[in-house]
């Protein structure tokens, strides 16, 4: 049982470019969330969904852009990737139950 | 609005002395508290969780955290710690009321230990 994975792990690429993260979870939750993480800020909200088709802004949602098509899967896509989205990008999968989250391995983007 | 304050960002101790991470959330309700661990180059893994009744939660890997409410604080302790406690430790707070809300989260505090 997989859980929650994300792929690719590790990630190049340059200024201007179209790049797609990809999280693929095998639990059903309902709740999904794309978090940012950057040394000295912490983990910071993109994204989430309450459910397929259902998805909402968090903190820092500009330049990025999200899709549920299926429960399982929650794609976030960088349409023109700047230096400043250089980062790693953790996928998460909530339930109602206190809120308690899971959190996939993460991938690194590197934007040159 | 919902924050986290984790106090230092960087905490050492020696194998074998106690571990004191501090973190202060500010919550207009009642909140659900969670303490994440991050091993380098992985994901955050669940530590603890307050939610409701005792207090004083028990955690994996010999943590333990104590929800004070009137000073809103959420601390992480361990007796004794292991060189492989050495990680990133990150607080979290939820509104207890929203369900599926994403969680806020503090900076986070690198610990190191020493042998």
């Amino acid at each position: 049982d997989a859980g929650i994975t994300q792929s690719p792990r590790y990630k190049i690429t340059e200024t201007g470019r179209q790049v797609t993260l990809m999280c693929h979870q095998t639990w059903s939750h309902s709740y999904m969330f794309w978090y940012r993480q950057d040394l000295g800020h912490g983990l910071r909200l993109i994204y989430y969904s309450a459910a397929a088709d259902i998805t909402d802004k968090g903190e820092v949602p500009d330049g990025y852009v999200v899709s549920r098509s299926k429960t399982e899967n929650f794609p976030l896509t960088l349409e023109s990737a700047t230096r400043s989205q250089t980062s790693v990008y953790f996928c998460a999968t909530g339930t109602s139950d206190y809120n308690e989250q899971f959190f996939g391995p993460g991938t690194r983007l590197t934007v040159l | 609005a919902q924050s986290v304050t984790q106090l230092g960002s960087h905490v050492s101790v020696s194998e074998g002395a106690l571990v004191l991470l501090r973190c202060n959330y500010s919550s207009s309700v009642p909140p659900y508290l969670f303490w994440y661990v991050q091993y380098p180059n992985q994901g955050l893994q669940l530590l603890l969780k307050y939610t409701t009744g005792a207090t004083l939660v028990k955690g994996i890997n010999g943590f333990e955290a104590e929800f004070k409410k009137s000073e809103t604080s959420f601390h992480l302790t361990k007796p004794s710690a292991h060189m492989s406690d050495a990680a990133e430790y990150f607080c979290a707070v939820s509104d207890l009321n929203q369900a599926g809300t994403a969680l806020i989260f503090g900076k986070g505090t690198t610990l190191s230990v020493s042998s």
